[in-house]
């Protein structure tokens, strides 16, 4: 399968600063890529979907202000928290989709461990 | 929001035992994906049924798919410890562009 990465692995920020998560698909052009979010021992809940050239389209619940989605290439979308916030600790997990058949596929990166102190 | 859920939230079984784990959704899909996720890990995709299909198979996985009841099921054959992780079903509906989304998900632990 195809292969996503994300940067940082793991951030520790201090509450009030902004923190920008990279997620890069290193062998195919994702036109479409998402962010979930994971808080510990729970499931993996869909953030938004970011589309390349486009503005990105949010869940219901999720402030766009605050997750900031850029998705300037085909290959690297990034995920900025804002003014983060204890509460924003938690993991975060990109994916890039693909088309693979008749299915729309996701490429799933490491996850990235974010603590606000 | 989540669309599935899982049972049960969590299994131990003894290495070599089978473990079925079961999730359930609400809405029609294109197809039914498993994952498997170690512990503070990325996610491992282990097999997509799509929903035409009824049963397939991977090694020592196999998943069963009833739309009539919209319902999945995983079953691990000859556990070992190394299974150990949580498992996840994922849904993907027609016209959604890949999103997927996941149910609660199923904690395993195969004790050696």
């Amino acid at each position: 399968g195809a292969v996503v990465s994300q940067h940082p692995s793991w951030v520790i920020c201090k509450s009030g600063t902004s923190v920008k998560i990279e997620c890069r698909s290193l062998d195919f052009q994702a036109t479409t890529m998402f962010w979930y979010r994971q808080f510990p021992k729970q499931s993996l809940m869909l953030m938004a979907t970011s589309n390349e050239g486009s503005k990105a389209t949010y869940e219901q619940g999720v402030e766009k202000d605050k997750f900031l989605i850029n998705h300037a290439s085909l290959t690297l979308s990034t995920l900025t928290v804002t003014s983060a916030h204890p509460e924003d600790s938690s993991f975060y997990i990109c994916s890039a989709g693909g088309v693979s058949g008749s299915y729309n596929e996701q490429f799933f990166g490491p996850g990235t461990r974010l603590t606000v102190l | 929001s989540q669309q599935g859920e899982e049972d049960p939230q969590a299994l131990s079984i003894q290495e070599g035992e089978n473990a079925t784990m079961n999730c359930s959704y609400k809405t029609s899909i294109n197809n039914l994906q498993w994952y498997r996720q170690n512990s503070g890990r990325g996610l491992v995709h282990l097999i997509l049924i799509r929903s035409n299909e009824r049963e397939k198979h991977s090694g020592r996985l196999r998943v069963t798919l009833d739309t009539s009841k919209k319902s999945s099921s995983l079953l691990i054959t000859a556990s070992r410890a190394a299974d150990t992780a949580s498992y996840f079903c994922a849904t993907a509906a027609y016209n959604q562009g890949g999103k997927l989304i996941f149910g609660q998900g199923t904690e395993l632990s195969v004790k050696p």
